[in-house]
């Protein structure tokens, strides 16, 4: 069961701005924990892709971006590319439960 | 270059047990907690399991906890999840990830490709 929450999907046209929210708790992202994003192409295993609330691993494009605010945090991707594609998921850890690691419950973008 | 090789996956019956299996090669394993993270059909990513560097800390998630036990194997390069009274909501792609922290605090850097888990009679 995730307790963080995201948009089951948002969509855009080639070149445009999305964002996708990760809306959380007291116990995870509003105790001051870090979060952290992942993409997933089809058919293939996760990728990190924001780690530290906005830092990129290099060879992420800084297309992609990341934010956080209170018990949220918030993905964008600018100069949206058809590559891009893909089940996103952010990730936090949460002080109240005995599962430490907490997702989110995921978002698919489509470019249309 | 990082590589995590999931093995041991397979068609059981519910009740059964399975033993996977995740081979680390590329870095320090013994400097890194380790972690399992599955993926139900058509779903999204769950949490398993954790253990850091040393195997001083471990969590599970609820879904498991007393039926799953996860271990490590330093001097192998090795992470174990053995999985006991297995049910259908087991069925899963699972992942080996690699944390970033030794100890259970970080994000998952590098993940395998992951083994499948199908729980049926």
């Amino acid at each position: 069961q995730s307790v963080l929450t995201q948009p089951p999907s948002v969509s855009g046209a080639p070149g445009q701005r999305v964002t996708i929210s990760c809306t959380g708790s007291s116990s995870n992202i509003g105790a001051g924990y870090d979060v952290h994003w992942y993409q997933q192409l089809p058919g293939t295993a996760p990728k990190l892709l924001i780690y530290g609330n906005s830092n990129r691993p290099s060879g992420v494009p800084d297309r992609f971006s990341g934010s956080k605010s209170g018990t949220s945090a918030s993905l964008a991707i600018t100069g949206l590319q058809a590559e891009d594609e893909a089940d996103y998921y952010c990730q936090s850890y949460d002080s109240s439960l005995s599962g430490l690691y907490v997702f989110g419950t995921g978002t698919k973008v489509t470019v249309l | 270059e990082v590589q995590l090789v999931e093995s041991g996956g397979g068609l059981v019956q519910p009740g059964r047990s399975l033993r996977l299996s995740c081979a680390a090669s590329g870095f320090t394993f013994d400097d890194y907690a380790m972690h399992w993270v599955r993926q139900a059909p058509g779903k999204g990513l769950e949490w398993v399991s954790g253990i850091s560097w040393n195997s001083g800390s471990i969590g599970y998630a609820d879904s498991v906890k007393g039926r799953f036990t996860i271990s490590r194997d330093n001097a192998k390069n090795s992470l174990y999840l053995q999985m006991n009274s297995l049910r259908a909501e087991d069925t899963a792609l699972y992942y080996c990830a690699k944390d970033n922290y030794d100890i259970l605090t970080g994000y998952l850097n590098y993940w395998g490709q992951g083994t499948l888990v199908t729980v049926s009679s």
